[in-house]
C-alpha cells in the first residue's frame, strides 16, 4: 500500500519568514495529493492540493509543489503569520482505489 | 455553509463497554470516510462508504469495531467492546463524486478508561 512520510515534525519559524514541509510517496500510482491544516481541537480543513499533471500551484501565501519522478511533494507557506500556527497534514491518494494516506503531521509554530 | 456533524464531540467509557459514534455528511455527498487518529499521527481510514455500501473497510477491526449507513446518508461507528487502545480521535468525511475533496467533521474524542 501507500506509505507517505512527512518532515520535518516540528518547525518553528519567526513571523514574517518562510517555512516549508516535505512529503514523500511511494506509489507511483498516486494521483492526488492535498494539504490539511489541524488548529487545535478543531478538524482538518484542506488548505491546498495538487493533481498529478500538474507540478506546481500557489494560492495567495501558500504554495505547492510536485516531483512525480522524485515522488515527492512540498508545502511552502509565505510571509508567515501567527494564525498559520497549526499542525500540517500532506497526503497522497491512489487513483485506483480512491484512498487517502496520510503522513504523521508537522507541527507549525510562528514565533511573534 | 454546510458541514459535516459529529456527535457527540466528548465520549468517556470504561473498557469493555460499548460505544456508538454519529457522522452526519453534507447533503448530497454520497461518500463518506471514518477515520482514527491517534494524538500526533495523522488519520487513517477505516472505513469508506459509497452510498450504502462499503467500498473499504480493510483497516476496520472487524472483531470490534462495526460501521453502517443504511439509508446512504448518515452513518453510525461502533466499538464493542472498546478497549483502552481505542483511545483517539474519530473523524467522519465527506465528498461528492464529482470532487476530490474530503471535509472532515470535528471529530469525537474518544477516553476509553
Amino acid at each position: 500500500g501507500e506509505n507517505v512520510e512527512q518532515h520535518p515534525s516540528t518547525l518553528s519559524v519567526q513571523e514574517g519568514d518562510s517555512a516549508v514541509i516535505k512529503c514523500t510517496y511511494s506509489d507511483s500510482a498516486s494521483n492526488y495529493f492535498p494539504w490539511y491544516k489541524q488548529e487545535l481541537g478543531k478538524r482538518p480543513q484542506l488548505i491546498i492540493d495538487i493533481r498529478s499533471n500538474v507540478g506546481e500551484k500557489k494560492d495567495q501565501r501558500i504554495a505547492v509543489t510536485l516531483n512525480k519522478t522524485a515522488k515527492h511533494f512540498s508545502l511552502h507557506i509565505t510571509e508567515t503569520q501567527p494564525e498559520d500556527s497549526a499542525v500540517y497534514f500532506c497526503a497522497a491518494r491512489n487513483f485506483g482505489n480512491e484512498k487517502l494516506t496520510f503522513g504523521t503531521g508537522t507541527r507549525l509554530t510562528i514565533i511573534p | 455553509e454546510a458541514e459535516v456533524a459529529q456527535s457527540p464531540r466528548y465520549k468517556i467509557t470504561e473498557k469493555s463497554q460499548a460505544v456508538a459514534f454519529w457522522c452526519d455528511p453534507i447533503s448530497g455527498h454520497a461518500t463518506l470516510y471514518w477515520y482514527r487518529q491517534i494524538l500526533g499521527q495523522g488519520p487513517e481510514l477505516l472505513v469508506q462508504f459509497q452510498d450504502e455500501s462499503v467500498v473499504d473497510d480493510s483497516q476496520l477491526p472487524k472483531d470490534r469495531f462495526s460501521a453502517e449507513r443504511l439509508k446512504g446518508v448518515d452513518s453510525t461507528l461502533k466499538i464493542q467492546p472498546a478497549e483502552l487502545g481505542d483511545s483517539a480521535m474519530y473523524l467522519c468525511a465527506s465528498r461528492t463524486g464529482a470532487q476530490e475533496t474530503q471535509y472532515f467533521g470535528p471529530g469525537t474524542r474518544l477516553l476509553v478508561l
